[in-house]
């Protein structure tokens, strides 16, 4: 069964630097979407993203974020000016009806 | 406005003790969908079970079982003959459709421990 996948499955960086986090949708999939959880939290909605479109975005998605679709294949999440609440598992998910989460990204701002 | 409140916070139990871990969820759409995932030390979210809200069925798998009640807005789950690989943070999680697509909003989790 195809599942999403992400990668870095972990990353460190410096505050103020920018990352990019990858997530690889399921093929035939038209949604795609990136959620959040601070470490000891909940799971977070972020942004869904949609022909090539942000369709909503939560209050957290703000200006340092985006999001894009580069290819075919890949969906990214971008974070410009990382901050160090910005330490965080960060999910990507695709669905038809069913939400696949990939494995997370494990972010960790110093 | 949409909602899921898992008022356990931690359960402790010891293997073989059966457990149940509550979930309410709030929303006024008619078609949704409930989900319960296992998240373990490893952070991953692992699917466990989807509901639609037009079945009402409950389901067994294993050692685990789901109560889902409409009439309460209650999405129940039973672990039975708890195992000490069942240790793990347990979400309960609702999802509704938008123009956008679907919106997956969870609850605060519930900690389970079980002890040997």
């Amino acid at each position: 069964e195809p599942e999403v996948t992400q990668t870095p499955s972990h990353q460190v960086t410096q505050m103020g630097q920018e990352v990019i986090l990858r997530c690889v949708p399921i093929s035939n999939h038209l949604y795609f979407y990136w959620y959040r959880q601070i470490l000891g939290q909940k799971v977070e909605f972020l942004v869904s993203f949609y022909n090539n479109e942000i369709s909503e975005k939560s209050e957290i998605f703000d200006d340092q974020f985006s999001v894009e679709r580069p290819d075919g294949s890949n969906f990214t999440l971008k974070i410009r000016s990382t901050k160090l609440e910005d330490s965080a598992m960060y999910f990507c998910a695709s669905r038809d009806t069913g939400p696949g989460f990939g494995p997370g990204t494990r972010l960790l701002v110093l | 406005a949409q909602k899921v409140t898992q008022a356990q916070t931690e359960i402790s139990v010891v293997e073989k003790e059966d457990v149940t871990l509550d979930c309410v969820y709030e929303t006024r759409d008619t078609t949704y969908y409930l989900f319960w995932y296992k998240q373990p030390p490893s952070g991953e979210l692992v699917f466990l079970i989807r509901r639609n809200s037009f079945d009402e069925q409950n389901e067994i798998s294993g050692r685990y079982s789901w109560n889902f009640q409409k009439s309460t807005s209650s999405f129940n789950f039973t672990i039975t003959a708890s195992q000490v690989v069942d240790s793990a943070v347990y979400f309960c999680a609702l999802s509704v459709g938008y123009t956008g697509g679907f919106k997956t909003i969870f609850g605060a989790g519930t900690r389970l421990f079980v002890k040997a």
